[in-house]
């Protein structure tokens, strides 16, 4: 059974980093994209990058550009998102998420993970 | 600020259909494949509709995707209490390179 579980959202101060993990199982990890999405309290959706199966290739969105950083070890299934110089505005829940083949959805996804950015 | 707008709510009895509405541009919409997610407050999004039509297995033919020009639509017949959630369309942006949401639209099943 495929599954994506994430870990490692916590409370953080402004200006903190934080890294978060997705551990995947049940599928070939290898052969997809994966991304991460976001949801602030009482907001929508917000995508926040893709990255390729070799990692040759990322994607951000622009308010995450120069903090964030998403990474993946294919030996370990793992999918990361380094985020640093954290902001009230970054607070959300944060999910992992596996791209379909073809075009860009996000067909498999994880419970998400808590990150709260506050003094 | 989303570039995809959707209308914030959309309701109907059990059985009615419903249509929710996406609109963009020619740098998303326009140009690329339109995705759907259905989302229970507190879940794992679900994704409803990729490719602009096409149904993951698993997902009732209930759900259907449509497009015109720089606008898309969800629509759901037959509405069951447990359709409740709420709904966001999403595709790629050309210009600002990167994958985009829409706003949301909450559905109520009255």
């Amino acid at each position: 059974e495929e599954q994506l579980v994430e870990s490692g959202g916590a409370l953080v101060q402004p200006g903190g980093s934080l890294r978060l993990s997705c551990a995947a199982s049940g599928f070939n990890f290898r052969k997809h994209w994966m991304s991460w999405v976001r949801q602030a309290p009482g907001k929508g959706l917000e995508w926040v990058a893709f990255i390729r199966e070799d990692g040759s290739k990322k994607y951000y969105v622009d308010s995450v550009k120069g903090r964030f950083t998403i990474s993946r070890d294919n030996a370990k299934n793992s999918l990361f998102l380094q985020m640093n110089s954290l902001r009230a505005e970054d607070t959300a829940m944060y999910f992992c998420a596996r791209v379909g083949h073809g075009d860009y959805n996000l067909g498999y996804w994880g419970q998400g993970t808590l990150v709260t950015v506050s003094s | 600020q989303s570039v995809l707008t959707q209308p914030p709510s959309a309701s109907g009895t059990p059985g009615q259909r419903v249509t929710i509405s996406c609109s963009g541009s020619s740098s998303n919409i326009g140009s690329n494949a339109v995705n759907w997610y259905q989302h229970l407050p507190g879940t794992a999004p679900k994704l409803l509709i990729y490719n602009t039509y096409q149904r993951p297995s698993g997902v009732p033919d209930r759900f259907s995707g449509s497009k015109s020009g720089t606008s898309a639509s969800l629509a759901i017949s037959g509405l069951h209490s447990e359709d409740e959630a709420d709904y966001y369309c999403a595709s790629w942006d050309d210009s600002l390179n990167g994958y985009v949401f829409g706003t949301g639209t909450e559905v109520t099943v009255l």
